[in-house]
Formats: C-alpha cells, structure tokens, sequence
C-alpha cells in the first residue's frame, strides 16, 4: 500500500510568485487535509477537501487556495508570496473526515 | 478557543530511563486527541487516537493515557532511536475536523 506522497520535496521562490503543491492521497483514503508548519512549531490547518469540495478552513487568507481531483489527490495553491511563507507544508489524507490523517514528508518551502 | 499545550518543550533522557510527556488541552466537544511522532524534515507519523476519558492504547515501549484535561505519553525504557519531537494534537466539535496541535516535545535519549 502506498502511503501519502508529495512533491515536490523542496522548492524556492522569490517574494511575490506563486507556488503549486502537490499531494497522492493514501489508496482508499477520500479526504485531504493541508498544514503549514514553521520551525520549531505544530503544524497549523490550512483547510481540509472532502470528496472535491472544500470542508473546512483555518486562519489562511484567501491566497491560500488548493484544489482536490477525482482521484482524490490535491493541490495547495500560494499566491503573491510572503517572506512569512517559509515553511514545511504538510498534507494528510484520511479514510474519511473524522478518521485519523495521515502525513506525506511535507515539502519544504524557503521564500526569499 | 481551543488550546493545546504541551509539556516539557524538551527532553533528555538516558537510555532505560522512563518518563511521561504531557499535553493538557482545553476544547469544546473533543472528538478526538492523537499522538504523532515527527523526526527532523520529515512529516508526522502517526501513534495514537485516544477517544474518551480512560481509555488507554499501547504500543511497543509506548503508552498513552487520556483524562478529561490531558493527555500523558509513558515512555518505558527508551532507546536511542525513540529520540524524536511527539506531537499532540486534538479534533473538538468546534473546529470541524482540523487537527489543533501543540508545538510538541523534543525528546533526547542518549546511550
């Protein structure tokens, strides 16, 4: 069985571009979770995607967008990027919304 | 608003020697509180679902344990490769399904 990946791994921007992430959701698995983790704190909830509609989002501003295709896996959009942007970007997916989340590696995003 | 807090910020321990990592949480209808291992650049690792006051779930030299406040992780006689930073994070009726985590331990065991 193969567990949740993404990519790419680790990626470099500059102040102002835009950023598309990628997540494969575990096989079976129809929700998708995504979190933002900066050093040395928890992961923070960006939103989660249940069955392609949104359901569910943090404290993100609305150029945190993402998307989840029929496969179920899911994009994590970023737009006019931020310094404070800089951090590892996790997904998790799950059997369905209330059951344990899974993680990919996380890529990790440095905004310069 | 929920809160997840996570005691202590870090850990060392000598090999065999046991101890309890602590997460007091204060939520609105918990669904849920898990327990993640992450290690340095990875992504988290999941350990535990605890569901409601009492329950008690083990694995290997891990044990997790959850009150009405809080949530403890026993670790029984540690090894090396249990060095690790282990997050709570807890699932409540008024935020959906989001996981809120803590900020997590860092746990050192040295030989």
């Amino acid at each position: 069985e193969t567990g949740v990946t993404q990519s790419p791994t680790h990626l470099i921007k500059t102040r102002g571009q835009q950023v598309t992430l990628r997540c494969s959701s575990q096989s079976g698995h129809n929700t998708v979770s995504w979190y933002q983790q900066a050093l040395g704190q928890g992961p923070q909830f960006i939103f989660q995607y249940y069955r392609e509609e949104e359901n569910g989002r943090g404290n993100f501003p609305p150029r945190f967008s993402g998307l989840q295709f029929p496969n179920y896996s899911s994009e994590l959009n970023v737009n006019a990027l931020e310094l404070d942007d800089s951090a590892l970007y996790l997904c998790a997916s799950s059997l369905s919304t209330d059951n344990e989340q899974f993680f990919g590696p996380g890529t990790r995003l440095t905004v310069l | 608003e929920d809160q997840v807090t996570q005691s202590p910020e870090a850990l060392r321990l000598q090999e065999g020697e046991s101890s309890s990592l602590n997460c007091s949480y204060t939520v609105s209808g918990l669904r849920g509180l898990f327990w993640y291992r992450q290690d340095p650049g990875k992504g988290p690792e999941f350990l535990f679902t605890l569901y409601s006051a009492g329950e008690e779930k083990e694995k290997e030299r891990l044990k997790a344990t959850l009150t009405k406040k809080e949530s403890f992780l026993h670790i029984t006689a540690p090894k090396p490769e249990d060095s690790a930073t282990y997050l709570c994070a807890v699932q409540a009726g008024d935020s959906g399904y989001a996981l809120n985590f803590g900020k997590g331990t860092s746990l050192l065991v040295t030989p």
